[in-house]
């Protein structure tokens, strides 16, 4: 059980160009949702919690303007990288944890490596 | 502030035991989790521990000191397939999850 799922796992595009990168757990409800970067070698850096129904929250130095959030269900949370450039490449994460309890674990999908040219 | 902190690099051999500590301090507490990363990929969930004492789960065992501060992943008969990074991660007293940089495991045949 717990399983989320990210889709794309890969992409690969020209500079200027946005991405939606989509995450969902497939077998519960999340009413929050994480999204996480990472850089090589470097641990999980928080970004935004994605809350159903409500505006994101986002970490202090993230331009919500340049990554949009959208938890429109239960199921489902979408970033997207707007206009995109070479330093926004980088391997994005999200994650869920089932409704109910705060001290669920978070699940993790497969990520989003993003690279742009 | 808040802190986490774990070794950044442990090297054991096939086979034998291997312990990775970690130490926090963080406003409130609600749990920690131990999260195994392979590299490129996404972490997956090990364990969760919110009270004192030790937690087995197969070749895998947390253990959590609240008074300490402290918690160590405990690793037997290791495979090479461990060889991975190891991420401790608190909840604090708002429920959010403070990761800790990372251990990264070598294993040696």
């Amino acid at each position: 059980g717990a399983v989320v799922s990210q889709h794309p796992s890969r992409v690969i595009c020209k500079s200027g160009t946005s991405v939606k990168i989509e995450c969902r757990s497939l077998d519960f409800q999340a009413t929050t949702m994480f999204w996480y970067r990472q850089f090589p070698k470097k641990s999980l850096m928080l970004m935004a919690t994605s809350n159903e129904g409500s505006k994101a929250t986002y970490e202090q130095g993230v331009e919500k303007d340049k990554f949009l959030i959208n938890h429109a269900s239960l199921t489902l949370s979408t970033l997207t990288v707007t206009s995109a450039h070479p330093e926004d490449s980088s391997f994005y994460i999200c994650s869920a944890s089932e409704a109910g309890a705060d001290n669920q674990p978070q699940h993790f999908g497969d990520g989003t490596r993003l690279s742009i040219l | 502030g808040q802190n986490i902190d774990q070794p950044t690099e442990m090297t054991a051999t096939e086979g034998a035991i291997v312990q990775i500590n970690c130490t926090y301090q963080t406003s409130g507490f609600n749990g920690l989790f131990w999260y195994q990363q392979h590299a490129g990929e996404a972490p997956t969930f090990l364990s969760y521990n919110v009270l004192d004492g030790l937690e087995e789960k197969g070749r895998f065992s947390s253990f959590l000191s609240r008074s300490k501060g402290y918690s160590y992943l405990l690793l037997k008969e290791l495979q090479m397939k461990d060889s991975a990074s190891y991420l401790c991660a608190v909840l604090d007293s708002n429920y959010q999850l403070i990761w800790g940089a990372g251990t990264k495991l070598i294993i040696k045949p």
